[in-house]
């Protein structure tokens, strides 16, 4: 049964590149939710996605940063015209959905960004 | 809006003596609380949580930690520590309502068991 998967594990892009980054969640696993970790900092979420739908974006920013979830394939996260303060740990989490009890997440290995 | 907070940002220990790693938490609603723990490049792993009932609860590894309502505390405690839990601990809360989808994460407490 594998787990929540991530890819890249590391990513190096320049100034001004495109990073995107690629998150499978756990099998039966309908809801993803994205992290980011700074250094020497907490993880921060970003967004909540189930299918073909953002539940909860209140922690992207503004611009440049994009996430989906399509109905086949991963969930993508996308940084446009990455800046050296993107430079972190992205972490994918999955999980069920149930109404009526906690929905715990589950967790990936992460993708390292370093921007040059 | 929730926050955490973990007091301690490094905690050194020597092997097989007791720690306590601190979380204080506020919200304006009721939450459940969680402690993840990371090993060196890896992704977290969860520990132990509070949902509701008990309010000491223990995990498998030999750590426990207890929701302190009135102090709104959710300590984590391990009677004797291993090499083996040298890692970085994070707590986090979550709303009861709404999503359920926003973890609210401490900035985090790196353990370092010392032989």
């Amino acid at each position: 049964n594998a787990g929540v998967m991530q890819n890249p594990r590391h990513l190096v892009r320049r100034r001004g590149q495109e990073a995107r980054l690629r998150c499978s969640p756990m099998k039966g696993h309908s809801h993803v939710y994205w992290y980011r970790q700074l250094p020497e900092e907490g993880l921060k979420f970003m967004v909540y996605l189930q299918k073909e739908n953002i539940i909860d974006e209140s922690g992207m920013p503004k611009e440049r940063f994009s996430a989906e979830f399509p109905k086949e394939g991963p969930s993508i996260l996308r940084i446009q015209q990455v800046v050296r303060g993107d430079s972190a740990a992205y972490f994918c989490a999955s999980s069920l959905w149930t109404r009526i009890s906690y929905n715990e997440q589950f967790f990936g290995p992460g993708t390292r960004l370093t921007v040059l | 809006a929730q926050s955490v907070t973990q007091l301690d940002s490094q905690v050194p220990v020597f092997e097989e003596a007791p720690v306590e790693l601190r979380c204080n938490y506020s919200s304006s609603v009721s939450v459940y609380l969680f402690w993840y723990v990371q090993y060196p490049n890896q992704g977290l792993q969860l520990l132990l949580k509070y949902l509701s009932g008990s309010t000491l609860v223990e995990s498998i590894n030999g750590f426990e930690a207890e929701f302190n309502k009135s102090q709104t505390s959710f300590h984590l405690r391990k009677p004797s520590v291993h090499i083996s839990d040298t890692a970085e601990y994070f707590c986090a809360v979550s709303s009861t309502r709404g999503s359920q989808g926003n973890l609210i994460f401490g900035k985090g407490t790196k353990l370092s068991v010392k032989p």
